[in-house]
């Protein structure tokens, strides 16, 4: 069966400082990933996804970067923290190819930004 | 552009009883819907899908419609129970710079079944 891991599950940092949260999907090949944060009380914001390793798409221009390096790989990485980056970050996984697939999702890392 | 509506931020029932949540879309004719059920502190879980050729789906207590005309899907939870308590997510495939592998996600509505 497929899994999808998220680490850490918690993070705490200052301003300014880099951030790299990863994410890896076992039991499964060539999938979709899929980066959103979720403010508090709000809905789900798609960040990046990737159909394949070092394809990556950006939704929103921000100061966050995305990487896959590994077909089963998912990178979410920022030079310098904003106040605002602060969240509930969700990796999601789906079957590759160009349907609509459900999403399965991580069980998300939350940061603060202080 | 794309816009989904979900009915109200929460909605209270008593144990027992029929939950009706509403998912409403503007400016799109999607193929498909899907429904998610979100614990406090937790990632999404998948929950079914309901193409535009289907008017009703059933999973266990869980019953989904979709009416392309009205631009709407209905999800509901008969025999609701305390542990139904959670937030339900609507979302619609997205389409963006030629790619269709996206989905947009409406902001929930957060049920609590009261005992």
């Amino acid at each position: 069966s497929q899994t999808i891991h998220q680490w850490p599950a918690t993070l705490v940092q200052p301003v300014g400082s880099p951030l790299s949260l990863e994410c890896t999907v076992e039991g499964t090949s060539n999938p979709n990933l899929y980066w959103y944060r979720q403010a508090a009380g709000r809905g789900l914001q798609l960040l990046f996804y990737s159909v394949g390793i070092g394809q990556i798409s950006s939704e929103v221009p921000q100061n966050l970067s995305a990487s896959r390096p590994q077909d089963w790989q998912f990178i979410l990485s920022s030079k310098k923290l904003l106040l605002s980056d602060s969240g509930f970050y969700l990796c999601a996984w789906s079957a590759g190819g160009p349907e609509f697939y459900e999403q399965y999702f991580g069980p998300g890392t939350r940061l603060t930004v202080t | 552009s794309q816009k989904i509506e979900q009915n109200s931020e929460a909605l209270n029932i008593q144990e027992g009883k029929t939950a009706t949540l509403t998912c409403n879309y503007t400016n799109y004719s999607p193929a498909y819907l899907q429904w998610y059920r979100q614990d406090p502190g937790r990632g999404p879980v998948f929950l079914l899908l309901i193409r535009e050729n289907e008017k009703e789906k059933r999973k266990e207590r869980l019953k989904v419609t979709f009416d392309t005309t009205l631009k709407q899907s209905l999800f509901h939870i008969t025999a609701s129970q305390p542990a139904d308590s959670a937030t339900y997510l609507c979302a619609l495939p997205y389409v963006s710079s030629g790619s269709a592998r996206q989905l947009t996600f409406g902001s929930g509505t957060q049920l609590t079944v009261l005992p």
